[in-house]
């Protein structure tokens, strides 16, 4: 069963524009959360998607969104990117999600601004 | 505000010892407690996952505990090896807004 895919690796911005990162859950799996990595705060739970709905959000401002399909492919979205919003971006799946059971990691987006 | 901290930042061991990793937490209102692992250039890999009504969970040479009265969880590593280095990362859930608060990491290598 193929893992948790993530696209792109690698992407590098300037500020002021926007970026689009994609997720895809492992087959089956109904939930995809997103979560961002940095040096200084660590890991922080962006936000959460069940069944094409957002089911829960961390404390990001209203820049970050994300939708998902149908096919449980999830996206997230950061608009007028700012210097802080360098990181690593790792999207994990799981049949029910809410963080109960066993997530499964995708290797991450690693996005750099300029 | 629940806050997790893992003691020490990093440590390195020789092969064949056994360890234990620190996870400490401020709240105790959990629903569960989480451990991965973190490899260079890759995601996180969830290793153990402790109920809070549970005491401990163990997988292969690890286990992991949980004391919620005192805020505090430990990984055990049995018989460390080489490919056991990597980061360490624990995360408490919430049991009421379901969200995972993590600690820092801690940073493991061992030494052949």
């Amino acid at each position: 069963k193929a893992g948790v895919t993530q696209t792109p690796r690698y992407l590098i911005k300037t500020r002021g524009q926007q970026v689009t990162l994609s997720c895809s859950p492992i087959s089956g799996h109904r939930s995809v959360s997103w979560y961002q990595q940095t040096p200084g705060q660590g890991l922080q739970f962006l936000f959460e998607y069940f069944s094409e709905t957002q089911r829960n959000k961390g404390n990001f401002p209203g820049r970050f969104s994300g939708r998902q399909f149908s096919n449980s492919r999830s996206e997230m979205n950061v608009s007028t990117l700012e210097l802080g919003d360098s990181a690593l971006y790792l999207c994990a799946s799981s049949w029910a999600g809410g963080g109960q059971e066993t997530q499964y990691f995708g290797p991450g987006t690693r996005l750099l601004v300029l | 505000k629940q806050e997790v901290t893992q003691i020490p930042a990093a440590l390195s061991v020789p092969e064949g010892e056994n360890l234990v990793l620190n996870c400490s937490f401020t709240d105790s209102a959990i629903y569960n407690l989480q451990w991965f692992r973190q490899d260079p250039g890759k995601g996180l890999t969830s290793l153990l996952l402790i109920q809070s009504s549970q005491r401990e969970q163990t997988s292969g040479r690890l286990n992991a505990s949980l004391d919620k009265s005192s805020g505090r969880s430990t990984l055990y590593i049995a018989a460390s090896q080489p490919g056991d280095s990597a980061t360490y990362l624990c995360a408490a859930l919430g049991d009421s807004n379901y969200q995972l608060i993590w600690g820092a990491g801690t940073k493991l290598i061992i030494k052949p």
